[in-house]
């Protein structure tokens, strides 16, 4: 099946420090990503959909100054979490999903992104 | 509103036992999937089963089986024969529109389930 690799697994830094987390689709092209962003024992909320070649869509409550996102090709994005302080400490993780296509989304493996 | 409700914070299951665990949606769009999926304490969400708003049959694959009752907006999941590996949260998801579109997932607040020897 389809796989998505998201890499770091597991981020600890300092406050001010600014964290990139890849995501990328292994073996198929995906013009659209998800990001999600999950606290303890809640559920995945998005927050952004990344668009290949155009500009992100965040979703309300999100600063897309803060979480940057670049889709530069048709297999990979990444979300840039800026100057990061101990409130942006979360469970982070991607999706994608096969172009224009009922197929699932599939999931890479979160980031756990600890800011002391 | 809440445009996906599983109304089960948590559930308890034998092992070998069938379990339903539910989930209900709220949207006017003629076209929509819904799905489920699991996620053990690792983190990882592994999609189970889709349903698309069309299909007739009720989607099933191996012991994952979706209850799909249209009229009623609901897309139970029922896990049959139960095992320890089980053991995980679950989350029912929908997607609105058509394929073409972006369309993100909505997500439930999930449903922790455990099974017990």
């Amino acid at each position: 099946g389809a796989v998505v690799s998201q890499h770091p697994s597991w981020v600890i830094c300092k406050s001010g420090t600014s964290v990139k987390i890849e995501c990328r689709s292994l073996d198929f092209q995906a013009t659209t990503m998800f990001w999600y962003r999950q606290f303890p024992k809640q559920s995945l909320m998005l927050m952004a959909t990344s668009n290949e070649g155009s500009k992100a869509t965040y979703e309300q409550g999100v600063e897309k100054d803060k979480f940057l996102i670049n889709h530069a090709s048709l297999t990979l994005s990444t979300l840039t979490v800026t100057s990061a302080h101990p409130e942006d400490s979360s469970f982070y993780i991607c999706s994608a999903r096969q172009s224009h296509s009922n197929q699932p989304q599939h999931f890479g493996d979160g980031t756990r992104l600890s800011i002391l | 509103a809440q445009k996906i409700t599983q109304t089960q914070p948590g559930m308890f299951v034998q092992e070998k036992e069938a379990v339903t665990l539910d989930c209900t949606y709220d949207t006017s769009d003629q076209s929509y999937g819904l799905f489920w999926y699991k996620q053990p304490s690792s983190g990882e969400m592994i999609f189970l089963i889709y349903q698309g708003s069309y299909d007739e049959q009720n989607a099933t694959e191996g012991r994952y089986s979706l209850n799909f009752q249209k009229a009623r907006k609901s897309a139970n999941l029922v896990i049959s024969a139960s095992q320890l590996g089980d053991s995980a949260m679950y989350f029912c998801a929908m997607r609105e529109g058509l394929g073409g579109s972006q369309g993100n997932l909505i997500f439930g607040k999930g449903t922790k389930l455990s099974v017990k020897p």
